[in-house]
């Protein structure tokens, strides 16, 4: 297992479509973050799943945003109706309970035009 | 509402030298604190994590300290190294809550 997965690396869109992101977590790691990044910030809490249940939600993952982790193995996170502001870098990372690390993905960097 | 803040924004140091970053947070009720280390455009490496009960935790040439009354930690870095340039985040998570809070990041330019 070589880490966190993510894809694309790179997606770019016009305002109004939707796009899709894949995160495929470390084999047997349990838990599954989203965060979203932005140039010279520090990233954000998106939403945290443990297994396939998602147990937090940041009320920044607005109506648009909707992450499934179906089967606790690979999650996605789909943005609706794109707007410029979601350009970010889109970085998911896993964990387990029984070990402490928190293991990032390379990201996503979302542009929208 | 936690806010981390992290001082300075940018270092640029010689080789060799020992230095210190600092992270601030205004909530001192944390589970616990991580620093990580996140290279351009990648995504970001865990390097300690130091829980609410400890002061500090050392990997390597690394050390970090935690003072919760004051709410701030410090990221110690000796003998630095070309390697080391990269940006350093802090973060904290709260008790009941699997959300990290980071900070903006330092910086960090190890000049040969």
């Amino acid at each position: 297992d070589t880490g966190v997965s993510q894809n694309p690396r790179h997606k770019i869109t016009k305002r109004g479509q939707n796009v899709t992101f894949r995160c495929d977590p470390i084999s047997e790691h349990n838990r599954l973050y989203w965060y979203r990044q932005t140039l010279g910030q520090g990233p954000e809490f998106l939403t945290y799943f443990q297994n396939e249940a998602q147990l937090e939600k940041s009320r920044l993952l607005s109506d648009r945003f909707s992450a499934e982790r179906p089967k606790g193995s690979f999650s996605t996170l789909e943005i609706q109706r794109t707007e410029q502001g979601d350009s970010a870098m889109y970085l998911c990372a896993s964990s387990s309970n029984l070990a402490w690390g928190m293991f990032f993905g390379s990201g996503t960097q979302l542009s929208v035009l | 509402k936690q806010e981390v803040t992290q001082i300075p924004a940018a270092l640029s140091v010689p080789e060799g030298e020992n230095l210190v970053l600092n992270c601030s947070f205004t909530d001192s009720a944390i589970y616990n604190l991580q620093w990580f280390r996140q290279d351009p455009g990648k995504g970001l490496t865990s390097l300690l994590l130091i829980q609410s009960s400890q002061r500090e935790q050392t990997s390597g040439r690394l050390n970090a300290s935690l003072d919760k009354s004051s709410g701030r930690s410090t990221l110690y870095i000796a003998a630095s190294q070309p390697g080391d340039s990269a940006t350093y985040l802090c973060a904290n998570s709260q008790g009941g809550s699997e959300k990290l809070v980071f900070g903006k990041g330092t910086k960090l330019t190890v000049n040969p």
